[in-house]
């Protein structure tokens, strides 16, 4: 166990509503990360939270946004759902911004879109 | 678009045996690390290996990295069937954040 919470832990949705994903960080993190797994592939890298502010965006577009909370924790909101968004997605805090901190991954969200 | 790439996509071995998975990535690198993942769940970190180190243990793990080649290794020797499962290389280049790899399978029969 990581000490990394995701909720809910399955989610079903319809194409084209809104969804919000939740992540409480490991005591004493300050950053988040969210990624997107979609079925047999790599998680790949959304975007990034440090002290309540975005810090690194990758290749999503803008529907795909997020919160970071006072305590740390984190939100990830996707609108106008599309087939496409199904996947698992994980989130990942750490002690901070740098390539050398270990993220600790919380177990994720299966998210499915019909 | 991701990173890098393992080899093979799938390993199976007996119980014992040694386990030995491969990365290839494309763009010069700041560190490159390892992470296991069960059954489509979190991922956990195994090791980080900086781009001016060539060779790093952990337990039963050792990982090799080759920057002129691109590619690192990892090796799980003594084999469980605890080690069941996908496991995944991770690049970190400048700023970026983490660029993950296809992962490979492995499955240890017992």
């Amino acid at each position: 166990e990581t000490g990394v919470t995701q909720s809910p832990t399955h989610l079903i949705k319809t194409r084209g509503q809104q969804v919000t994903l939740r992540c409480s960080s490991q005591s004493g993190h300050n950053t988040v990360s969210w990624y997107q797994q979609a079925l047999g592939q790599g998680p790949q890298f959304i975007f990034q939270y440090y002290r309540e502010e975005e810090n690194g965006r990758g290749n999503f577009p803008p529907r795909f946004s997020g919160l970071q909370f006072p305590n740390y924790s984190s939100e990830l909101n996707v609108n106008a759902l599309e087939l496409d968004d199904s996947a698992l997605y994980l989130c990942a805090s750490s002690a901070g911004t740098s390539a050398y901190n270990e993220q600790f991954f919380g177990p994720g969200t299966r998210l499915t879109v019909l | 678009s991701q990173q890098g790439e393992e080899d093979p996509q799938a390993l199976s071995i007996q119980e014992g045996e040694n386990a030995t998975m491969n990365c290839s990535y494309k763009t010069s690198i700041n560190n490159l690390q390892w992470y296991r993942q069960n059954s489509g769940r979190g991922l956990v970190h195994l090791i980080l290996i900086r781009s001016n180190e060539r060779e790093k243990h952990s337990g039963r793990l050792r990982v090799t990295l080759d920057t002129s080649k691109k590619s690192s290794s990892l090796l799980i020797t003594a084999s469980r069937a605890a080690d069941t499962a996908s496991y995944f290389c991770a690049t970190v280049f400048g700023n970026e954040k983490l660029t993950f790899g296809t992962g490979t399978r492995l499955t240890i029969i017992p």
